[in-house]
């Protein structure tokens, strides 16, 4: 079946230091790739999404690319911040199917000013 | 705010009883989904409901039910409950079919059984 995998972490990272988490993902054709964050005591906020190869997900600084080739989606950020604290989910949704959502395990990012 | 609205944020029971958890989605989206996450196993999907009607099931077990109504809010029923079941559980919707949807998240009701 489909499945996701990202480093587990946790990752602690120093202010305006670079943030890289890796996702790999195994599924039949073309499925839609997402990466969710969830903010302590919150649900999870869509972040950035990519549907097709080649595509580019960005949004407050994140960016990810769907890989095809390698069935990755990894992301990355150039500057963090404090504020990025938080557990980052990648998840992917079928092509096809039932739009449910299948996601890695989380990792956890800690910011230190 | 997502605009989904779970009920309650808490609950505590005890082992072998019955919870009922609920789930307001966004005005106007059609699909609801409900996704357990726990320690051990992460987030996963449970079952999802379009318009009135399941559209999908997943890891759910035999003691848990839901529906949704025919004002679009859901419900997800958890019977006999075991210490195991202990989790937090999400409600999520989104306004159709499609796998790109975004899907909206709400705060979670948090289950713990004792």
């Amino acid at each position: 079946g489909d499945s996701v995998t990202q480093m587990e972490g946790p990752v602690t990272l120093s202010e305006e230091a670079c943030l890289t988490i890796n996702c790999t993902y195994t599924a039949t054709g073309y499925p839609s790739l997402f990466w969710y964050v969830q903010y302590p005591g919150e649900g999870l906020q869509l972040l950035l999404k990519a549907t097709k190869a080649d595509d580019k997900g960005s949004n407050k600084g994140f960016e990810a690319t769907y890989r095809k080739e390698t069935t990755s989606f990894h992301l990355e950020k150039g500057s963090v911040q404090v504020s990025d604290s938080a557990v980052y989910f990648c998840a992917l949704s079928a092509q096809g199917g039932s739009e449910k959502l299948v996601f890695g395990k989380g990792t956890k990012l800690t910011v230190n000013p | 705010d997502s605009g989904v609205t779970q009920t309650p944020k808490h609950l505590i029971t005890a082992t072998g009883q019955r919870v009922t958890l609920r789930c307001s989605p966004r005005s106007g989206d059609l699909s609801v989904y409900w996704y357990q996450q726990s320690l051990d196993q992460g987030l996963q999907f449970l079952i999802q409901y379009y318009n009135g009607e399941e559209r999908a099931k997943g890891n759910i077990l035999e003691r848990f039910s839901a529906q949704q109504f025919p004002d679009l809010h859901s419900e997800l029923n958890l019977s006999s409950l075991e210490l195991g079941d202990s989790a937090l559980y999400f409600c999520a919707s989104s306004v159709s079919l499609g796998g790109s949807t975004e899907a909206f998240f709400g705060q979670g009701t948090r289950l713990t059984v004792v």
